[in-house]
């Protein structure tokens, strides 16, 4: 089965920092991947996915995340941080078998943005 | 506007009773799905559907049930048997494909008192 980690549960940047989120998939084939963002007691927002058209991918909100399959990484940044970023992020990975398919997420990365 | 919609937005249940929560989708998707989020352990899928009158066993479907009679519809009813139901519970759907994102409800928090 696929899975993902993120690492780091809580990353505290300022505004305007540098925004560095880690994700490491475990995949024996070529996987498709997903950001998502959360704020609070809300649902989930898609940021951008990987489905090997790239490997560097832009998604909404400014972020953008790099696909190493030498690494096994998909860590999503953000150049300049703003406190409306300040939410919780999930990486995800297709999971697909002969039931079906579905998402499987990591565990989450809360990010704090502080003035 | 086409989008899931989930009620309701707070339950409450009193232990030892089953509770349905709804969950309807207007995207013309042939999946859905079902996740329980609590704090520090991400999304955990409960169960998930692809087509109609079809459904499998997430990692952690115990205490759980689910019907996909309809395209639109896919009830969640977390029964007596579930140990700890307070939860965060999300709904999904998307086509079958597996580049394709899930698109999200806005979630029912289910408190048990």
């Amino acid at each position: 089965a696929q899975s993902v980690t993120q690492l780091g549960s809580h990353v505290s940047v300022s505004e305007g920092a540098l925004v560095l989120l880690r994700c490491n998939y475990s995949s024996s084939v070529p996987p498709y991947l997903f950001w998502y963002v959360q704020y609070p007691n809300q649902g989930l927002q898609l940021l951008l996915k990987y489905t090997s058209a790239a490997t560097l991918v832009k998604g909404i909100n400014g972020f953008e995340a790099e696909f190493k399959k030498s690494e096994t990484s998909f860590h999503l940044t953000k150049p300049s941080a703003h406190m409306s970023d300040a939410a919780e992020y999930f990486c995800a990975v297709s999971d697909f078998n002969q039931a079906g398919t579905a998402l499987i997420f990591g565990k989450g990365t809360t990010l704090s943005v502080s003035s | 506007d086409g989008g899931i919609t989930q009620s309701p937005k707070y339950l409450f249940r009193k232990e030892g009773q089953n509770v349905t929560l709804s969950c309807e989708q207007n995207l013309n998707h042939d999946a859905m799905y079902w996740y329980r989020q609590d704090p520090g352990q991400g999304l955990r899928l409960i169960y998930y559907s692809q087509i109609v009158n079809d459904f499998q066993k997430g990692d952690i479907a115990e205490g759980y049930s689910v019907s996909r009679e309809k395209k639109e519809s896919f009830p969640l009813t977390v029964t007596s048997a579930q140990k700890n139901p307070t939860a965060f519970y999300l709904c999904a759907s998307s086509p079958r494909t597996p580049s394709t994102e899930a698109f999200f409800g806005q979630g029912t928090r289910l408190t048990v008192v």
